[in-house]
């Protein structure tokens, strides 16, 4: 099974700071990466898919890159609404999702 | 508006059974794959269960065996049959359709469409 870690676990960041979160894959994965937003008590939702590609509807600031192993989800200046739990998700093989990266206010 | 609903959850005693159903709407529901995926309290997401709009269907190692998914395209409903339950199947159930996305000579798969989840208790 496919095993993913994401770094770091938790963050606190300001309105208008850059923010990146790391997404580790136990074997190589090529782009086959995903990353989700959820808010408490919200269902998630869907950010990027295949490391890079930008699901419609979500703001530019969102980026992801990567391939292989290792990937990364920048916010490149952080909005009040931006605060929550992020995951990443791989589907080269079913589904596995990371533990999460919870981004709360400095 | 493309719309999945969750029902059936609610409290149950160790080695109980209960049967999650997800109705769907504004899509053509027979064309996609239909995912679970669960959320304890407190903790990161954790797949669950797929089937394909021709039932072939997978299960996570934790519910193998005790979790039967299964889907009727005529009634556009997803459902999700929990026996055997315990106190670690405790968690919110979310549906979520499963997209798939042609890119950079890649074939992507992802769940672009999510429930709001039904909460499962597992509890004497």
């Amino acid at each position: 099974d496919i095993q993913m870690t994401q770094s770091p676990s938790s963050l606190s960041a300001s309105v208008g700071d850059r923010v990146t979160i790391t997404c580790r894959a136990s074997q190589s994965i090529s782009t086959y990466l995903n990353w989700y937003q959820q808010k408490p008590g919200k269902a998630p939702k869907l950010l990027i898919y295949g490391a890079s590609s930008l699901q419609s509807g979500v703001p530019s600031r969102f980026s992801g890159s990567g391939s292989g192993t290792d990937f990364t989800l920048t916010i490149s200046s952080l909005q009040p609404e931006d605060f929550a739990t992020y995951y990443c998700q791989q589907s080269y093989t079913i589904f596995t999702f990371g533990p999460g990266t919870k981004v709360d206010i400095k | 508006e493309v719309q999945l609903v969750e029902s059936g959850g609610g409290l149950v005693q160790p080695g109980g059974s209960l049967r999650l159903s997800c109705a769907a709407s504004g899509f053509t529901f027979s064309y996609y794959e239909m995912n679970w995926v669960r959320q304890a309290p407190g903790k990161g997401l954790e797949w669950v269960s797929y089937i394909s709009g021709s039932n072939t269907i997978y299960y996570a190692d934790s519910v193998k065996g005790r979790f039967t998914i299964s889907r009727d395209n005529a009634k556009n409903s997803l459902h999700l049959q929990m026996n055997s339950l315990r106190a670690e199947d405790t968690a919110i159930y979310y549906c979520a359709r499963e997209y798939t996305s042609s890119s950079r000579g890649h074939y992507y798969y992802y769940m672009d469409v999510w429930g709001k989840g039904t909460t499962v208790t597992v509890s004497s």
